[in-house]
This record gives C-alpha cells, sequence and structure tokens, in this order.
C-alpha cells in the first residue's frame, strides 16, 4: 500500500527558512498537499501540487517536486512564530482519487 | 474557503454508551464525506468513506458495525461509535470536496472523544 513518510520534528529560529520533506511510495499519485495542524485543531490546506509540475509557489511557501525520487518539500520563507505547527504531506491516486494518504506528521517549532 | 464543522467539538463519556458525532457542510453539497481518526501524535487514518444516500465504504481494519456512519443528506454525515471503549478514545476529524473540485478537500476542526 501507499507510504508517506517525513521527518519528525524540526527546529528553526524567527526569520530563517524552513524546509519540511516528504517522500512518498505510490508512483500513480497524482496530486500532493501540504497540510497545516495547530494544536487542537483540524487540518488547514496551505498548498497542492500536480504530479506534473516540479515547483509551485504561493507567497512565502514553495513546494518541490521530485517525481523521479517520489520526493516532496515544503519550504517556508521568513518563518514566523505563527508557523509553528504540525505540518502533514498527503497524496491522492487516480484509483481513489479523492483519497487522502497522510504523511506522518512534521512538528515545526519556531523560536522568537 | 468552504466551511465545515463538526459537532460535538470535545466529548467524555462512559464505557459501553455510544457517542454520536456530525459532520456539516455549511455552504456548499457534499455526496461524499470522509472520516478520520488521529490518535496522539501520529497522523491521520482514513476510517471509512461516507456516500450521500447510499452505505458507507469502510477502510481495511475499521469495523463498520462498531463505527456506524449514516450520509442523510447532502450536508450531513454522522458516525456512532457505538458501545465505545477507552481505546476509542481519538481525535475524529471529517472532510469533504467541494462539488467537483476533487482536487481539494476541507476539514472539520476535529471532535476529541474520551471513554472512560
Amino acid at each position: 500500500g501507499e507510504d508517506v513518510e517525513q521527518s519528525l520534528f524540526l527546529s528553526v529560529r524567527e526569520g530563517d527558512s524552513s524546509v519540511i520533506n516528504c517522500t512518498y511510495t505510490d508512483s500513480s499519485s497524482t496530486y500532493l498537499y501540504w497540510y497545516k495542524q495547530e494544536p487542537g485543531a483540524g487540518l488547514q490546506l496551505l498548498t497542492y501540487i500536480f504530479s506534473n509540475m516540479d515547483m509551485k509557489q504561493d507567497q512565502r511557501l514553495t513546494v518541490l517536486l521530485n517525481k523521479k525520487d517520489k520526493h516532496l518539500s515544503l519550504r517556508i520563507a521568513d518563518t514566523q512564530t505563527g508557523d509553528s505547527a504540525i505540518y502533514f504531506c498527503a497524496e491522492s491516486s487516480w484509483e481513489g482519487f479523492q483519497k487522502l494518504v497522510f504523511g506522518t506528521g512534521t512538528r515545526l517549532l519556531v523560536s522568537p | 474557503g468552504a466551511v465545515v464543522s463538526q459537532h460535538p467539538s470535545w466529548v467524555i463519556c462512559k464505557s459501553g454508551t455510544s457517542v454520536k458525532i456530525e459532520c456539516r457542510s455549511l455552504d456548499f453539497q457534499a455526496t461524499t464525506m470522509f472520516w478520520y481518526r488521529q490518535f496522539p501524535k501520529q497522523s491521520l487514518m482514513l476510517m471509512a468513506t461516507s456516500n450521500e444516500g447510499s452505505k458507507a465504504t469502510y477502510e481495511q481494519g475499521v469495523e463498520k458495525d462498531k463505527f456506524l456512519i449514516n450520509h442523510a443528506s447532502l450536508t450531513l454525515s454522522t458516525l456512532t461509535v457505538t458501545s465505545a471503549h477507552p481505546e476509542d478514545s481519538s481525535f475524529y476529524i471529517c472532510s469533504a470536496p467541494p462539488g467537483r473540485s476533487y482536487n481539494e478537500q476541507f476539514f472539520g476542526p476535529g471532535t476529541r472523544l474520551t471513554v472512560l
């Protein structure tokens, strides 16, 4: 089955860039997503990328996709304390188009 | 963006009782909704797909008699945890794609269930 892996923890200082990495195994993935979860809250979609793209930029967020290596990353520029949260990558595939498989989550801690 | 609500936001119950959790799409119709559970410091695991007007589709390992899903209208799906036990304590989250925009889902804020 599908497997999506992330590093568990990342700590950065305010103003630095953060890079959160994700690897997946399903080669038929069509969309790859990044979600943010704050304590006790549901998920907020940050951005997504179609599998035939290799980069997408949205304000402070840059998504890079290396389809050959099945590697996805999320870069947050000028990280702020309000960016502290858990970040999940997720993938969906044609077989279950709307069904998402989530990664293990990366806890980002931004210190002043 | 589209809004999905859940009720209640948290619930504490005694072992053996049943608990119903509601998921509503507030400003769009959803023929499909998804139910996830999340254990502390873990990822979201898809439990089932709720289909309006038909039976839910459960993921492997999820007991359909334990987790009853009813999608009676285009804006409401309910998850009932029957005869709850402490191991059912978890964070339950629903999501819904807004109509034909299949590349995006909107998530509810979640319901924290604690079974004593």
